[in-house]
């Protein structure tokens, strides 16, 4: 049982081209949307997140679009560069006892220059 | 770095054995976590701490057990390592709720089991 569904597996853009990963999940007590990015030999690290009351968020090249009703969301990264390459995760969590965030299968970006 | 360190960050151990990993913090964070990564299944969660001694299980908890004695140290345990725990194991903690506060990660633990 899979709550949270990214896609696509792997993605190749060109240089200073639009990086799209999407998400969706059917947890509706889902909360809180965090996007991280892995680096190889590295852990996670939190890139941006977005809670449900809005719809989009923008942090510099890297957008979050959050559609509530149809349980899905996803990241943008504008002008994508090869340091961009790297490994994406989207994730929610909610409010169970104790706060568990679950990723989804992750997306591997490659920048091409 | 949020100060979390995993040990060993390598591991090749044989079918059978028991194996301890350790996730060590010096932030003083209330919530520790316990994660595996494997190719098209992105991070589980296998057990959690939401404070010292108190621990629930995650999504893929069977085969491992955890201890959270002090603070800053979070242990998990293979009782009996099976081929099928071979994997990256990330340590993660955070100070507050997840809205409030991020998951910050270790740099994770390479275990082989043969």
């Amino acid at each position: 049982q899979q709550q949270v569904k990214q896609s696509p597996q792997s993605l190749i853009v060109q240089k200073g081209g639009i990086s799209i990963i999407n998400c969706a999940y059917e947890n509706t007590a889902f909360d809180y949307f965090p996007w991280y990015q892995q680096f190889p030999g590295k852990g996670p690290a939190l890139l941006i997140a977005i809670r449900p009351d809005v719809s989009e968020k923008k942090e510099g090249r890297f957008t979050i679009s959050f559609n509530k009703s149809a349980k899905q969301f996803s990241l943008h990264i504008m002008d994508s560069q090869p340091g961009d390459s790297a490994t994406y995760f989207c994730a929610a969590s909610t409010w169970e006892g104790s706060y568990k965030l679950i990723f989804g299968s992750g997306t591997r970006l490659l920048v091409r220059p | 770095d949020a100060g979390i360190t995993q040990s060993p960050r390598h591991k090749v151990t044989e079918t059978g054995t028991p194996v301890t990993l350790r996730c060590h913090q010096t932030e003083n964070h209330r919530y520790m976590y316990w994660y595996r990564q494997d190719p098209g299944h992105g991070l589980r969660l296998i057990h959690y701490s939401y404070g010292v001694k108190d621990t629930d299980k995650g999504e893929v908890s069977d085969g491992y057990s955890v201890s959270r004695s002090k603070t800053e140290d979070f242990l998990l345990t293979l009782e009996s390592a099976t081929s099928s725990q071979t994997s990256v194991y990330f340590c993660a903690i955070t100070s507050d709720s997840l809205g409030n506060s991020p998951l910050h990660f270790g740099n994770g633990t390479r275990l082989t089991v043969t």
